[in-house]
């Protein structure tokens, strides 16, 4: 079965901090990996995703296959980036998304 | 383009009810996935419709069913209502069928929030 952990339910950094949201995942096969964004009263969106290997919003994710990890990275936090953030894999298949329990990062002023 | 629209927004039902939700994707998006998301649970998945065909379903009771139709809206039922099925459905559209591989997108709803007394 395939599993998502994200050990963070809460993560607050000051402005300009960098920021390092932890993502861990069990899955037999090759994963897609991927970050999900929620901003307050906004719509979940994704955010990135590992095949594509770009750099949104500042943001930055590495593909850990040893490590089985998939953290979302920002060198400089900004208080803009305040939303709740989820992994989520997707299996071979693309048949099912599995998301992991979400973090919430406050970046303070 | 319109997004995802999910109607309604609010729904409040009793144990032992049904309920029905709906779901509009964007237009010319065939695949529909469901997800309920919870405090203690999560986002899971539910189950996922494509061409009027379910591809897959998740971990859920048979209480929980769906359906798609040829323009490719999607209802999603849940019968015998318990006070667990409080959450919020939410409903996302893509182009195609599972992302695997490729570099499709899921559009999320607003998702419906459903409240058992």
């Amino acid at each position: 079965a395939q599993r998502v952990t994200q050990p963070e339910k809460l993560l607050s950094v000051f402005k300009g901090a960098p920021v390092e949201l932890k993502c861990n995942y069990s899955y037999s096969g090759s994963p897609e990996l991927f970050w999900y964004v929620q901003y307050s009263r906004q719509r979940l969106q994704l955010l990135l995703r590992h095949i594509s290997r770009e750099s949104i919003k500042g943001f930055t994710a590495d593909l850990n296959k040893g490590e089985t990890s998939f953290h979302l990275k920002k060198p400089f936090a900004q208080e803009e980036d305040s939303a709740m953030y989820y992994c989520a894999l997707l299996d071979n298949a693309g048949n099912m998304l599995t998301f992991g329990g979400g973090t919430r990062l406050m970046v303070k002023p | 383009k319109a997004g995802v629209t999910q109607t309604p927004r609010y729904l409040i039902k009793t144990r032992g009810q049904q309920v029905t939700l709906s779901c509009s994707p964007i237009s010319g998006h065939r695949s529909v996935s469901w997800y309920q998301q919870t405090p203690g649970q999560g986002l899971q998945f539910l189950f996922e419709y494509f061409s009027e065909t379910q591809r897959n379903k998740g971990n859920f009771p048979g209480r929980f069913s769906g359906r798609q139709f040829s323009n490719s809206r999607s209802e999603m039922n849940v019968s015998t209502l318990e006070l667990g099925d409080s959450a919020l459905y939410l409903c996302a559209s893509s182009s195609t069928p599972g992302l695997a591989g490729s570099t499709d997108t899921q559009y999320f709803g607003p998702g419906t929030r459903l409240t058992v007394l």
